[in-house]
Order: C-alpha cells, then sequence, then structure tokens
C-alpha cells in the first residue's frame, strides 16, 4: 500500500507465521532491486537483492520476488520473529540511474 | 565486514552554530552518500562522492557543504542551519557509483536543531 501523511502502512503478524511485504516500483527501466530492514533508531540495513534477469531469490528465511510484467516487488520472510519488526524499504535503481530511489516503507509490527 | 561508522550519534545545536557530521568506511568502497531522513519517511539523498570527487548534489541549501577528505572519510558541515532541519543524518557506501551497487548504512546522526 502506499503511505498516507505520516501513517506508513503497517503489516501485522503472529510470530511464526510467514510475512509478505509488497512494493509497486515506479520506473520500468530499472534493473535492479534492493530491500532494506530500518529497526528504530538504526541505519537501514542490506537484506536482499535481485537484478531483474532473475524472478525470484532466497536468502536465509527470506525470499524476494519480481514481476516486471506490474513492476512489483515482494519480500517474504518465513518463520516471523520478534526480530524482525522493523521498517522495509525497497529500493530501485538502474545502471543509468546513478542513485536509488526507495518506497514509501511498510512497517512490520509481530506479535509474539 | 560492512561496517560504515558515524560521530556522532546525537547532536543538539542552535542556528547559530557550526557543526560536523563525521562518517567512515574501511571496506575499499569509491563511493559515499549522505542522505537525510525523516521520521517515517524513506531516506532522502542529498550528496554523492564517487573517487572522493562530488558527483550528485541534489539541490541541497548551502547551509549543509560535503567533504571528502580521502576514500574512507566523509564529513557534513552544517551551518545556520533550521528547526526543519532536525532529522535523522545516514552515510552510506558502496563499491562505486554506478547506480547498481548495494549501498550500506551507517547507523545515523539524530540531529537536533534548536
Amino acid at each position: 500500500g502506499e503511505s498516507v501523511g505520516l501513517h506508513l502502512p503497517t503489516l501485522s503478524v503472529q510470530e511464526g507465521d510467514n510475512s509478505i511485504i509488497n512494493c509497486a516500483y515506479s520506473n520500468s527501466a530499472s534493473d535492479y532491486f534492493i530491500w532494506y530492514k530500518q529497526e528504530s533508531g538504526k541505519g537501514p540495513q542490506f537484506i536482499i537483492d535481485i537484478r531483474s534477469n532473475m524472478d525470484k531469490r532466497q536468502g536465509q528465511r527470506v525470499t524476494v520476488l519480481l514481476n516486471k510484467t506490474v513492476k512489483h516487488l515482494s519480500l517474504q520472510i518465513a518463520a516471523t520473529q520478534p526480530g524482525d519488526s522493523a521498517v522495509y524499504f525497497c529500493a530501485e535503481t538502474s545502471y543509468n540511474f546513478n542513485k536509488f530511489y526507495f518506497g514509501s516503507g511498510t512497517k512490520l509490527n509481530v506479535k509474539p | 565486514d560492512t561496517e560504515v561508522t558515524q560521530t556522532p550519534k546525537h547532536l543538539v545545536m542552535g542556528m547559530t552554530n557550526k557543526k560536523s557530521l563525521k562518517c567512515e568506511q574501511h571496506m575499499g568502497h569509491r563511493a559515499m552518500y549522505w542522505y537525510k531522513q525523516k521520521a517515517k519517511k524513506p531516506p532522502e539523498l542529498m550528496f554523492v562522492y564517487s573517487y572522493e570527487k562530488l558527483s550528485i548534489n541534489e539541490s541541497v541549501p548551502s547551509r549543509f557543504s560535503p567533504e571528502c577528505p580521502n576514500s574512507s572519510l566523509l564529513n557534513l558541515h552544517l551551518h545556520a542551519l533550521q528547526p526543519e532541519d532536525s532529522a535523522l543524518y545516514l552515510c552510506a557506501s558502496s563499491q562505486d557509483a554506478s547506480g547498481t551497487d548495494t549501498q550500506y548504512f551507517g547507523p545515523g546522526t539524530r540531529l537536533t536543531v534548536l
């Protein structure tokens, strides 16, 4: 979803459930995508990336899916833990852009 | 090691003060960035240094003055700031500034302007 005013879209999940965070990116020329996790009071932390020649990439407990047809990126977190509670930002870029474009962010709340 | 360090962690300054934020990385990265982040918003790019030269200035007011003394260090000099400049200031680095290198962020400096 899109943030409105000062409110971040929030996803609340139960500990142990799987989480899916979505991101609609804006530029069809983007060819590199990154997910960052930002905990309260900290800087963004790299989680996983994917290039446009792939549809799916898996890491440890995380999977990123890319659908270029509808310009959609998602982050799946398996067996969500309280330590996963944070704001998650997607970012898009391209070799020609020379900078990242960040999405508006989604807050993940994990309930114990 | 993917560590970017920033000092100070917190800074409170008046509108007439001059202060500096510091950033350091020892990953051999040749691109370094300053971002500004307001609460509940994504980071906004301010400056990019590539091979110690300023390559991008996102129309940032002149009261913010970046400096890159060497390939490991990045400073942001602050002078005559306004209360609306209060924010989290993030430094990042990447292998180079080609646009598709992963950027690694520091913990940020929380700046309050009174």
